[in-house]
């Protein structure tokens, strides 16, 4: 049981680069989540999709951009990577509802903008 | 937007103890979703314990329990017979019953010393 699937684990880009972070899940989720994690400021929501076809922003997107691609695949787009943006990335997935909801995270991706 | 508020940035406690971590939100809605996650220095989210609001008896894990005050907005984690392992990061988040947006607060560093 894969659960939730990020890749790359690490990445360096150079300023101005651009890169998809991918993000994909089998347990038929609907709702998936993109954050990032800096020290002293916990896990901050950039983007999240409530269903297939649909995103929203969430408390930081300035900077990157999501594709739901299909019910399975969320993936993170920086256009033009600024050395703000590294950081530790995390990609989640929900249930949403229900007696058992949680939320389950893929493994992370630690990037960094030089 | 729903906020988390956790307003200990580091504990600790020694082992066979038990620590207290707290936690606070801000929301409109009557019905929710509150999670304690934990992150070990793997990086990995792991789900300690979730609580939904309309359910008024506390959530129970193990050594793992939850006091939540509804009215007041307070959603803390107990842990009992502390343990080694527990050293963490731990992160209190809210989820929508829709399932939308999962915010998390700023996370408690947990030191458990022998």
């Amino acid at each position: 049981n894969a659960g939730v699937t990020q890749t790359p684990k690490f990445q360096v880009l150079k300023t101005g680069q651009s890169m998809t972070l991918q993000c994909a899940q089998d347990m038929n989720h609907n709702s998936m989540y993109w954050y990032r994690q800096d020290p002293g400021m916990g896990l901050r929501l950039i983007y999240y999709s409530a269903s297939e076809g649909t995103t929203d922003k969430g408390e930081v997107p300035n900077g990157y951009n999501v594709s739901r691609l299909n019910k399975r695949e969320f993936s993170l787009r920086l256009e033009s990577a600024a050395p703000s943006q590294t950081s530790v990335y995390f990609c989640a997935s929900s249930n949403g509802e229900g007696a058992d909801t949680e939320a389950f995270f893929g493994q992370g991706t630690r990037l960094t903008v030089v | 937007a729903q906020t988390v508020t956790q307003s200990q940035p580091e504990m600790s406690v020694q082992e066979a103890e038990t620590v207290t971590l707290s936690c606070t939100y801000d929301t409109s809605e009557s019905n929710y979703y509150l999670f304690w996650y934990k992150q070990p220095p793997s990086r990995q989210m792991i789900l300690v314990i979730r609580q939904e609001a309309y359910k008024q008896q506390n959530a129970t894990e193990n050594r793992f329990s939850v006091n939540f005050q509804k009215a007041a907005k307070s959603f803390s984690l107990k842990i009992s017979d502390s343990q080694l392992g527990d050293t963490a990061m731990y992160f209190c988040a809210f989820m929508s019953n829709s399932g939308y947006a999962l915010n998390f607060g700023k996370g408690t560093s947990l030191l458990v010393t022998p």
